[in-house]
């Protein structure tokens, strides 16, 4: 079975100062999906930014990016120019090629400071 | 696009009550997707459906929970009879599926059983 762990339950940083959030996850299977969903105080969720595990190029989204590193099974979400909104959780989460379940992580508070 | 919508965005009720969820999905979304979202436990899939037709509901709890898709454009999510214990934010989702497409989250539903 897959699972996901986010082991920093809660991290705060600095308005524009960059942070980065871990994620390592356990799968057997050769191909898959991550992602890094965003819950605000809203608690809508929203998608962050995603990697397909056969890309070797970490995946980018304007101020969000990943370091995804296949061997070790970690995909870690860095955050640079950190600003107010972006204050939420984040969970990161894998999706088995040819399964639609997405697996959760338990999540990781993060506060932007001003 | 209106994106997934939830209805009611807040239910509060009584123990031993009938509680209906509602889920529009993203049109043109094969795959409806319920999650539960408590503290103890995170983040959980109760059941799926593709093309109206339920795939897997391993994740629902108990008889008392129940989950209809009579159209592409329309799902519930029944509880009845309701327990404090049932009390959560539930999310739906939709998208394309085929193991590898994101899911797109609506609002959520924050229900209090009292």
């Amino acid at each position: 079975a897959q699972t996901v762990t986010q082991s920093q339950p809660e991290m705060s940083v600095q308005e524009a100062e960059t942070v980065t959030l871990s994620c390592t996850y356990d799968t057997s299977e050769s191909n898959y999906y991550l992602f890094w969903y965003k819950q605000p105080p809203s608690r809508q969720m929203i998608l962050v930014i995603r990697q397909e595990a056969y890309k070797q190029q970490n995946a980018t989204e304007n101020r969000f990016s990943v370091n995804f590193q296949k061997a070790a099974k970690s995909f870690s979400l860095k955050i640079s120019d950190s600003q107010l909104g972006d204050t939420a959780m984040y969970f990161c989460a894998s999706l088995r090629s040819g399964s639609e379940k997405l697996v959760f992580g338990k999540g990781t508070k993060l506060t932007v400071n001003p | 696009d209106a994106g997934v919508i939830q209805s009611p965005r807040h239910e509060v009720t009584e123990m031993g009550q009938e509680v209906t969820l509602r889920c529009k999905p993203i049109s043109g979304h094969d795959y409806l997707f319920w999650y539960r979202q408590t503290m103890m436990r995170g983040l959980e899939l109760l059941i799926y459906f593709n093309n109206n037709v339920p795939i897997d509901d391993s994740g629902m709890p108990e008889d008392r929970f129940s989950a209809k898709m009579p159209n592409a454009s329309f799902s519930t999510l029944k509880i009845q009879p309701s327990e404090p214990r049932d009390s959560a934010v539930y999310f739906c989702a939709s998208g394309r599926g085929q193991g590898q497409e994101t899911q797109y989250f609506g609002p959520g539903t924050r229900l209090l059983v009292l």
